[in-house]
């Protein structure tokens, strides 16, 4: 079955740091990952995914996300936070084998919290 | 439209009230998901629909909740006799194709509080 795990429930970090968000995944087959955003009040935002190619997958905002198959982890980064980056991320995963269904898997969540 | 439309955008039903949330998908969009996203939690599937046809209804609480794609365009989530552990928000979301890398695009949600 699949899962998504993200060990941080909150991630402080000041303006101008870089930031991680962890994300670790498990599926039968080769994963589809995904990252999404949500601000308050607001429905999920999708902010990049990885396929297949290259490990480092650049999307929206300035955010990025290594795929490591190693470690089955698809960590989110940027290089510099920006206050308006304090949202709720979420990581997702769907098992490439398909079938029927394709759904998304989401992780629990991590609150970002970018200090000025 | 640009996006995932969802209405109402927020719903206060009375326990035992039955509640009807409609989804009107992107333009073309061949997939559709229904998720349940209670407060401080990542989003729960709950059916998918391929055009018309409803291939999984696994994530269905229970034989109260009730899905529907009739023309393979908008989408209902019907729920009856509504009960206080069915306060969340339902998220609706569609994709181009089925095929595992496409990108899911969700609307901005119907909230639901059941008192």
């Amino acid at each position: 079955a699949q899962s998504v795990a993200q060990p941080e429930d909150q991630v402080n970090v000041a303006e101008g740091n870089p930031l991680t968000v962890k994300c670790t995944y498990s599926v039968s087959g080769n994963p589809y990952l995904f990252w999404y955003v949500q601000y308050p009040n607001r429905g999920l935002q999708f902010l990049l995914k990885y396929i297949t190619g290259d490990n480092l997958v650049k999307g929206s905002y300035g955010f990025e996300a290594e795929f490591n198959k190693s470690q089955t982890s698809f960590h989110l980064k940027k290089p510099s936070a920006l206050v308006s980056d304090s949202a709720l991320y979420f990581c997702a995963v769907r098992d490439g084998y398909g079938g029927a269904t394709n759904k998304l898997i989401f992780g629990t969540g991590t609150l970002l919290a970018v200090q000025p | 439209g640009a996006g995932v439309s969802q209405s109402p955008r927020y719903k206060v039903a009375k326990r035992g009230q039955d509640v009807a949330l409609r989804c009107d998908p992107i333009s073309g969009h061949v997939s559709l998901f229904w998720y349940q996203q209670a407060l401080g939690q990542g989003p729960e599937f709950l059916t998918y629909f391929q055009n018309e046809a409803q291939l999984d209804k696994s994530g269905l609480p229970s034989d109260r909740f009730f899905a529907e794609r009739p023309e393979g365009s908008v989408s209902t989530l019907k729920i009856q006799r509504t009960q206080q552990e069915d306060s969340a928000v339902y998220l609706c979301a569609s994709s181009l194709g089925d095929s595992s890398g496409n990108t899911i695009y969700f609307g901005e949600g119907s909230w639901l509080t059941v008192v």
